[in-house]
């Protein structure tokens, strides 16, 4: 079974504290790999897409990584306004074109 | 703004009535999807259309259906709710069928309530 495992679940930081989220996957074979960003109550915003290992996509302060089994999302010097939790889903071989996600890392800064 | 747009934003109901649901793709879509997103399940994929024909379909419940119209928009009809259905309903949108490139964007949600 298709399967995504985020960690941690939680993460607080203070301004300018870099650190990554994790993001661990079983699928039967990966047609993509995405980092969505979502506020409370809202949609989630995408972020990356990133196909095939060893690849890296960059955006502002945020940066994604992807190995066989496991992606990252580097934060570098984050900000307040970074705080959101950040979702992890990939798009399994198969007829459906659904998105498996995971349970998401809740991403807190404080100024 | 991703360009999809759901209504309504905010569904109160008491169990056992029926409510549908409306999203509108983003220009050019053809394909959309629906999610349920509830606190102990996270965000679970329902069903998927394109151009008007369902494609592929989650761990939907029989009570739900959902269809896409001509034009492309599509409702998600939900009913003999109970309290358990409570959740937020997002509906994606993407050019494709899901080749490479094709990313799905989400509409801003319908936080359900079930009384």
């Amino acid at each position: 079974e298709d399967q995504v495992t985020q960690s941690p679940e939680a993460l607080r930081l203070q301004e300018g504290e870099s650190s990554s989220l994790n993001c661990s996957y079983t699928v039967s074979g990966l047609r993509g790999l995405f980092w969505y960003r979502q506020d409370p109550g809202k949609g989630p915003e995408f972020l990356f897409t990133l196909y095939s290992a060893g690849e890296e996509k960059e955006k502002e302060r945020l940066k994604a990584t992807l190995t066989k089994k496991e992606s990252f999302l580097h934060i570098t010097a984050p900000k307040p306004e970074d705080s959101a939790t950040y979702l992890c889903a990939v798009r399994p071989h198969g007829g459906a074109q659904k998105l498996v996600f995971g349970q998401g890392t809740r991403l807190t800064i404080n100024p | 703004d991703s360009g999809v747009t759901q209504t309504p934003k905010h569904l109160i109901t008491a169990t056992g009535q029926r409510v549908t649901l409306r999203c509108s793709p983003r220009s050019g879509d053809l394909s959309v999807y629906w999610y349920q997103q509830s606190l102990d399940q996270g965000l679970q994929f329902l069903i998927q259309y394109y151009n008007g024909e369902e494609r592929a379909k989650g761990n939907i419940l029989e009570r739900f259906s959902a269809q896409q119209f001509p034009d492309l928009h599509s409702e998600l009809n939900l009913s003999s709710l109970e309290l358990g259905d409570s959740a937020l309903y997002f509906c994606a949108s993407s050019r494709d069928l899901g080749g490479p490139g094709d990313t799905q964007y989400f509409g801003p949600g319908t936080r359900l309530t079930v009384l």
